[in-house]
């Protein structure tokens, strides 16, 4: 059975900094691209940043970039996410998600991760 | 970037209606286009790929349609599992979803 397991999320402070991992199985992790997916309490869903199966493209969406960073160790199967000068716009649950290649939709998503940035 | 825009927002609607969800993407995504539903508290779960794939398993009262700029997802007979959150997504340029669409009882 595929499955993605996000762990790490917690209450932070503003400027504060968190890592999550995402636990895969059931499937080839080196094989796919990866990519974390937000969602604010309420909100819509908003894609943060990917990184495909060798770790060799690594794209952040504007609202991220200089402060994540995503990374991936294949030889354990997971998913990382450091979030550093963290603000209280980053509160949201965290998903991270499987696509098959580069230009694909969501193939299967973790059971999300709450981060919650206030002080 | 790409912008997508769903509407409506919400969308009122009784057991065994017809309804329809359109999105439109601020650029062409040629067919790069899927739909998913979302119940609350739960992960997102896809229900359609490359504008009109129904995914394995989705019951065929879900279709999607369009190319371009301009897509629908059209439920032929709602059924009480169907009252969720819907979401368009690009694929064609990393990911983008549109804002959401909540289907409610009326």
């Amino acid at each position: 059975e595929v499955q993605l397991v996000e762990s790490g999320g917690g209450l932070v402070q503003p400027g504060g900094s968190l890592r999550l991992s995402c636990a895969a199985s059931g499937f080839t992790f080196s094989s796919y691209w990866v990519h974390w997916v937000r969602q604010a309490p309420g909100k819509g869903l908003v894609w943060v940043s990917r990184i495909n199966g060798d770790g060799s493209i690594i794209n952040y969406a504007d609202s991220v970039k200089g402060r994540f960073t995503i990374s991936r160790d294949n030889a354990q199967n997971t998913l990382y996410l450091e979030m550093k000068s963290l603000r209280v716009e980053d509160t949201a649950v965290y998903y991270c998600a499987r696509g098959a290649a580069a230009a694909s939709p969501v193939g299967q998503w973790g059971q999300g991760t709450l981060v919650t940035v206030s002080s | 970037d790409i912008q997508m825009t769903q509407s409506p927002s919400t969308l009122s609607a009784s057991v065994g209606d017809s309804v329809t969800i359109t999105c439109r993407a601020s650029q062409s995504i040629s067919s790069w286009l899927a739909w998913y539903q979302q119940k609350p508290g739960k992960a997102p779960k896809l229900l359609i790929y490359k504008a009109s794939s129904l995914e394995s398993g989705v019951p065929s009262t879900f279709s999607g349609s369009g190319s371009g700029t301009e897509f629908t997802l059209t439920i032929s007979s709602l059924q009480p599992d169907d009252f969720a959150t819907y979401y368009c997504q690009q694929y064609n340029r990393y990911w983008t979803f549109g804002q959401g669409t909540k289907v409610e009882i009326k």
